[in-house]
Order: C-alpha cells, then structure tokens, then sequence
C-alpha cells in the first residue's frame, strides 16, 4: 500500500533529550515536509526536502533539525525539545517537487509529541 | 505573501441541510487549491483539487479569482462529513513548493 510512515504515533519526553521522529514513504516521491499542527494556528511548514540531499527551513524551523540521506527517509530531529514543541507532527510528501500545485501532498498519520 | 483564511471555525449544521465552509486567499499568481478533510484522530486527506475539478463525497469547490474565494460546498450533509476541513494553497517554486494551510473548520452533522 502507497502510503507516509511515521513513528512514533505518540511520545512523551522530558525537556532536553534528544529525540527522532521517523518518516519513510514507499511512493518514490521527490518531495518531502515536515508540518505541525497546533490549536488556532493551524498547519505550519516546519522544513521541507526538494531531493536526496537538499533541505531548506519552513516558517517555523527553530529548535529542528531534518536530513534526506535516502529519497524515501526524511527524520525530523529535536536536539533539545522544549514544551513550546508539543504538538502534533505530520509528514508529508509529493510525487514531484515541481507538482505539489497538482498533486498535493500525501500526508503520514502523525505523531503526537508531549515535552514535559 | 501568500496567505489562507478559513473565516469560521466552528461550523453545526444539521442532517440533510447544506453546507458551506468558506476560503479565501491572497496569492499574487494562478491558485491552485485544494481542500483537505481530517476525520477524527486520523491523517490528512485530499478532498479535491481546483486542477482536477472533482467532486468527491458530494462535495465541490468552485474557484472564483474575482473574489479570491474557494468555498467547498455539499447539498445535503451526512454525519459521516464530521470532520476538520482546511483549504490549502500551493506557493509554488519560490515557496518552496510548500501549501500554505488555512485555519481550518471544524464541521459537525447533528443527526
């Protein structure tokens, strides 16, 4: 089945240890994002991976870090969480970096992130 | 700067009746929208897309560039349509490719 992957679907950590996020897509597509979802502000653009090795931030990149070393694999990483970065966490990817304006974006489950 | 708003956040209609859940965006270029639907503790899924003018579940959208308006629309709203709806609005290369996301409304079908 074509489908985002993410794990863990929930997490509670405390202030400071550093934690990953995976994100794996079986679809071969070329774009990849990171987005969080907060109450009242709705999705926001964490960062973003045009191809294997290229990232660039989104609105909201403090406090993250993202790599692509493989198409299909795109981890989200917070060296250091914080409570302001609870929330919930979606994956997302695109066939082409250059269609997102066709074909959207196809999201993972997401996962739901506590920083006590 | 491009942007999407989503007026209302709470929208209580009952069974059987209309709705309508209103976009609107600011985009200096051609828009091309979408609107996603996220059930209960579920991912985000596409709805429909201005490209393709589907209609999907029922529901349709009607791009008007006059009114910088995407209003997704459904005559007759069944409780199954209870969900989060978010209008979403791609920026293109110089955005990095990325959708901009409205607010979201919050859809809820009494029976």
């Amino acid at each position: 089945e074509a489908q985002v992957t993410q794990n863990p679907r929930y997490l509670i950590t405390v202030t400071g240890k550093k934690l990953t996020v995976t994100c794996s897509q079986n679809m071969n597509h070329e774009y990849m994002s990171w987005y969080r979802q907060d109450p009242g502000l709705g999705l926001r653009q964490i960062y973003y991976s045009m191809n294997v090795e290229v990232t660039d931030k989104g609105d909201v990149p403090e406090g993250y870090k993202v790599s692509r070393k493989e198409k299909r694999n795109f981890p989200l990483i917070l060296e250091s969480p914080s409570p302001n970065q609870t929330s919930l966490y979606f994956c997302a990817s695109s066939l082409h970096r250059d269609r997102v304006n066709n074909y959207g974006y196809t999201f993972g489950s997401g996962t739901r992130l506590t920083v006590v | 700067a491009q942007r999407v708003t989503q007026p209302e956040k709470l929208l209580s209609v009952f069974k059987g009746a209309p709705v309508e859940l209103k976009c609107n965006y600011s985009y200096s270029g051609s828009p091309e929208l979408f609107w996603y639907v996220q059930y209960s503790r579920q991912r985000l899924q596409l709805l429909l897309r201005h490209i393709s003018r589907e209609s999907i579940k029922g529901f349709t959208a009607d791009l008007n560039k006059g009114e910088t308006s995407f209003h997704l629309k459904k005559p007759f709203a069944q409780e199954e349509d209870s969900a989060m709806y978010y209008c979403a609005l791609p920026g293109g290369k110089a955005a990095g490719n990325k959708l901009t996301f409205g607010g979201g409304t919050r859809v809820l079908v009494k029976p």
